[in-house]
C-alpha cells in the first residue's frame, strides 16, 4: 500500500537559517513525489515534483527537494528561510506502477513550518 | 496564470440536505479530482474522473456521492443526503498529461 510519512508536526526555524521538512514514502513501483504548500484559508499550491532524473529538484520560491531512493525519502529544503514561508507543507506520492494520468495523490499529514524573525 | 476555481467558498447545510459543490478546472486539463480535508486532518482522495467517467474512487465515496461534468467547463460533486461527518474542506483539482495536480481554493462545507 502506498503511504507517506511526515514525522514532524511542526518545524521551527529562524529567518535566514536553512530549513528542512522531512518526508518518507512507501510505494509498490517507482514513486512520483510532490510537495505542496497551504497558506491559511487557501488551497494547496504546487511547489515541486520528482519524476525521474536528478535527485535534487528545484521548485518555486527557492525551495528544493532531495530524492533518496535508498532511504525512501524526499525532504524539502531551503537555504535561507523567510517569515513568509510560514505555512503548512504537504508531501504527496503517486505510484507510477499504474498507467494513466488520473492516479490519486496520497498525502502526508502535513508539517507546519514556523519561521521566526 | 490559469487556475482552478470553486464555488461557493463556504456552504452551510442541514443534515439530510443535498449539496452541490462546483468547480471549474483549468481549461485544457483532462483529469479531474475531488479531495477533502477534515479540520486538522490530512488531505484525502475521494474520486478521479477522466473521459466522462469515474476512474477511481475511495471508500469514502459511497452511494451518497456523485460527480458530473455537465458541460465543457464545470465539474461538480453532489452529496445527496449530508451527514455531520461530511463537514470538511472539499478541494477540486485538475491535471493534464503531466503529473502535478492543481488545486482550487476549496469549499468549506459545514453540516449542522
Amino acid at each position: 500500500a502506498q503511504s507517506v510519512a511526515q514525522p514532524e508536526d511542526q518545524v521551527n526555524v529562524a529567518e535566514g537559517n536553512p530549513l528542512t521538512v522531512k518526508c518518507t514514502y512507501s510505494v509498490s513501483g517507482n514513486p512520483y513525489l510532490f510537495w505542496y504548500v497551504q497558506y491559511p484559508n487557501r488551497g494547496l499550491q504546487f511547489l515541486l515534483k520528482y519524476i525521474t532524473g536528478d535527485n535534487l529538484v528545484k521548485g518555486s520560491y527557492g525551495f528544493e527537494a532531495e530524492f533518496n531512493k535508498s532511504q525512501t525519502s524526499f525532504h524539502l529544503k531551503k537555504p535561507s528561510a523567510l517569515v513568509s514561508d510560514s505555512a503548512l507543507y504537504f508531501c504527496a506520492v503517486r505510484d507510477s506502477m499504474f498507467s494513466g494520468g488520473y492516479n490519486k495523490l496520497i498525502f502526508g499529514a502535513g508539517t507546519r513550518l514556523a519561521v521566526h524573525p | 496564470e490559469p487556475e482552478v476555481t470553486q464555488t461557493p467558498s463556504h456552504q452551510v447545510t442541514q443534515m439530510g440536505q443535498e449539496v452541490i459543490l462546483r468547480c471549474v478546472p483549468i481549461s485544457n486539463h483532462l483529469y479531474f479530482y475531488w479531495y477533502r480535508q477534515i479540520l486538522g486532518q490530512k488531505v484525502e482522495f475521494l474520486v478521479s474522473f477522466y473521459n466522462n467517467e469515474i476512474s477511481e474512487k475511495s471508500e469514502i465515496f459511497d452511494d451518497q456521492f456523485s460527480v458530473e461534468r455537465p458541460d465543457g467547463s464545470n465539474f461538480t460533486l453532489k452529496i445527496r443526503s449530508t451527514k455531520l461527518e461530511d463537514s470538511a474542506m472539499y478541494f477540486c483539482a485538475s491535471s493534464d498529461w503531466g503529473h502535478e495536480q492543481y488545486f482550487g481554493p476549496g469549499t468549506r462545507l459545514t453540516v449542522t
